[in-house]
């Protein structure tokens, strides 16, 4: 069974505003990443977060984790229409895996 | 990080046939994995690609339906052997370069349609 649940599954959002994503996962993790697939590319990986990590940032980014919730979001500030994309949670499931959440189809419009 | 190139990038397949995806890497990795995404679903791994070994496959997923090679560490194949439209997806080949925690780098694909 998938490890990580994200919501919503879809959001449409003007260009300029902030999107926000949730994922929520089951069991205890090492470390979180947040993955971009274009049009059902290739993923493309944004941010790593680690399990003693609360929050991250990287350009437009923000990942906060919380580890008593067994949860983390992801804010993508300022959207542009490029930000157009499915964006995927991935925790790790052992040495070297990772499991992918149900993702979320963001829509940002011009 | 490394580059990939997953080959080909989208096929239609007849149902009983099999098809190979090659995945190529610029760089010699450790960890290789094969995922499948099903048409608007998330990623399932299928199997990790060992070097000079046999594949470690998930739960539900059988070398007789997707034999996997890696004879070296830039190289693996993925088949997906006598197929149905239900094998209609995307394919993806990944790598993690740089040891545990920073992330996976991912193939473009290889989207399949078996008619």
């Amino acid at each position: 069974s998938q490890q990580g649940e994200e919501d919503p599954q879809a959001l449409s959002i003007q260009e300029g505003e902030n999107a926000t994503m949730n994922c929520s996962y089951k069991t205890s993790i090492n470390n979180l990443q947040w993955y971009r697939q274009n049009s059902g590319r290739g993923l493309v990986h944004l941010i790593l977060i680690r399990s003693n990590e609360r929050e991250k940032h990287s350009g437009r980014l923000r990942v906060t984790l919380d580890t008593s919730k067994k949860s983390s979001s992801l804010l993508i500030t300022a959207s542009r229409a490029a930000d157009t994309a499915s964006y995927f949670c991935a925790t790790d499931a052992g040495t070297y895996k990772y499991i992918f959440g149900t993702g979320t189809r963001l829509k940002v419009l011009a | 990080s490394a580059v990939i190139s997953q080959k080909p990038s989208r096929d239609i397949c007849q149902r009983g046939t099999s098809l190979t995806i090659q995945c190529q890497v610029d760089s010699q990795v450790t960890m290789m994995f094969w995922y499948r995404q099903q048409p608007g679903q998330s990623l399932t791994l299928i199997a990790t690609a060992n070097q000079g070994s046999e594949a470690t496959y998930e739960s539900g997923f059988v070398i007789d339906k997707f034999p996997i090679s890696r004879p070296n560490l830039t190289f693996s194949t993925l088949t997906v052997s006598n197929m149905s439209p239900e094998d209609s997806s995307i394919y993806l080949c990944s790598v993690e370069v740089l040891g545990a925690g920073y992330g996976y780098t991912f193939g473009s694909g290889t989207r399949l349609t078996v008619v």
